[in-house]
């Protein structure tokens, strides 16, 4: 089946560093993605990765490794803003190459 | 990356009615589109396919009668929720793939429907 996990919720600090998770099973693999999500909004894309490693961008960095079915967000100094639900997403090979979701980790930084 | 509009916004409907919903591409001819439904606190569901030019690809479980969509053009898919109820009342959002396999999301729909 298709099965990915991650965080419900998580709290961090303004100015910290916070690294959300994203565990992943799944039929096939064609990249994963990380969409930032505001209460009452779309989501809005923030990264991909296809190959194994790291993919800096500016504050927010995210990592995958597909032996292992995981990957992570990294935000680093984090702002009141950051607070968020954080979407992991892969996305599959077949035809549609449709997006399988994660149901999000809700992320509320603290002053 | 793609500009994705959706029209309502917001829309409120009595039981029974139908509601369509607008998605466009505004900057970019997709020929494929997405529609997702999102209820409170939970993740995106992925209810159908749009594909411009053929019938939509439903999800299972989702009610292709109920869930009418139409993708005539390479900018525009609509939906219509046909004899709307209360427990269709969720947030509507499409979204677009560009070439380089990038999606990018509607500003979403939020149906009540009373």
């Amino acid at each position: 089946g298709q099965n990915i996990d991650q965080p419900t919720e998580m709290t961090a600090t303004e100015g910290a560093i916070v690294q959300i998770n994203c565990t992943y099973q799944t039929s096939g693999f064609n990249g994963l993605f990380w969409y930032q999500q505001h209460a009452g909004e779309a989501p809005t894309f923030l990264s991909y990765n296809v190959l194994d490693g790291l993919e800096e961008k500016g504050r927010f960095s995210s990592f995958l490794s597909r032996s292992k079915g995981y990957s992570y967000l990294l935000l680093k100094e984090l702002q009141m803003k950051d607070s968020a639900s954080y979407l992991c997403a892969v996305r599959d090979d077949g035809n549609n190459r449709k997006l399988i979701w994660g149901l999000g980790t809700s992320l509320a930084v603290n002053p | 990356g793609a500009v994705v509009s959706q029209h309502p916004s917001r829309v409120i409907c009595k039981s029974g009615t139908s509601v369509k919903i607008e998605c466009r591409s505004l900057d970019f001819q997709a020929t494929t589109m997405f529609w997702y439904r999102q209820f409170p606190k939970q993740s995106l569901m992925l209810m159908a396919t749009s594909n411009e030019g053929s019938k939509a690809t439903y999800e299972q479980g989702v009610e292709k009668d109920k869930f009418l969509i139409n993708h005539a053009s390479l900018t525009l898919s609509t939906l219509t929720v046909t004899s709307a109820h209360p427990e269709d009342s969720s947030f509507y959002i499409c979204s677009v793939r560009d070439r380089g396999g990038e999606q990018y999301f509607g500003p979403g729909t939020r149906l009540t429907v009373t």
